[in-house]
């Protein structure tokens, strides 16, 4: 149980074009979903957190303008890289959350979606 | 503030041999503690957690973790290493807060030889 997919699991595509990552929880609904960014060899940086029918909450730093996430479900999560660039080039990883009781969720993470921007 | 630390970057064991890595926290109140594991290539699993109780926590592929509140720790253990469980193993604290949040360690990256 507890499985989050992602797809696509890699993309290329041309600077200036936008790019949609979606993740889904298969076998649960998923109260709280959230996307991190990892760079190679380094941890996951939280970019943002986002609960099903409301915006997301993005840490600072993080252009919520640039990176669109929409959670119109609660099994549904969309992150939009708009107007790429080679620097948005990442692995980018999803997590759906489980309430474990109270305030505590346990993440379950998806298999990362790898994007180059050329 | 909040804070994960795992002091080893890199280690290697020979296959057979066993493992220990480190985490430890800085967090004000009962943390709630994760292990995950990140193969090449792959998305993160998780290994165990630790809510409350015991102390000693059993997850999956052998693992172990055991949580010491006066240490602030909450190591991972394993007794028999395979060449398999070569990966990166990261350690993870819950805010518990309304956002729910994980802080995380940098991460431990593990070689095992033959």
């Amino acid at each position: 149980g507890a499985v989050v997919s992602q797809h696509p699991s890699w993309v290329i595509c041309k600077s200036g074009t936008s790019v949609k990552i979606e993740c889904r929880s298969l076998d649960f609904q998923a109260t709280t979903m959230f996307w991190y960014r990892q760079f190679p060899k380094q941890s996951l940086m939280l970019m943002a957190t986002s609960n099903e029918g409301s915006k997301a909450t993005y840490e600072q730093g993080v252009e919520k303008d640039k990176f669109l996430i929409n959670h119109a479900s609660l099994t549904l999560s969309t992150l939009t890289v708009t107007s790429a660039h080679p620097e948005d080039s990442s692995f980018y990883i999803c997590s759906a959350g489980v309430q474990g009781g109270g305030a505590l969720d346990t993440q379950y993470f998806g298999p990362g979606t790898r994007l180059t921007v050329l | 503030a909040q804070s994960v630390t795992q002091p080893d970057i890199h280690i290697t064991v020979s296959e057979g041999a066993s493992l220990e890595l480190r985490c430890n926290y800085s967090y004000g109140a009962t943390p709630y503690l994760f292990w995950y594991v990140q193969s090449p290539g792959q998305g993160l699993q998780l290994l165990l957690k630790y809510f409350s109780g015991d102390t000693l926590v059993q997850g999956i592929k052998g693992f172990e973790a055991e949580f010491k509140r006066s240490q602030s720790s909450f190591n991972l253990r394993k007794p028999s290493v395979h060449w398999s469980d070569a990966a990166e193993y990261f350690c993870a604290v819950n805010n518990a807060g309304n956002n729910r949040k994980l802080i995380w360690g940098l991460g431990t990256s593990l070689a095992v030889n033959p």
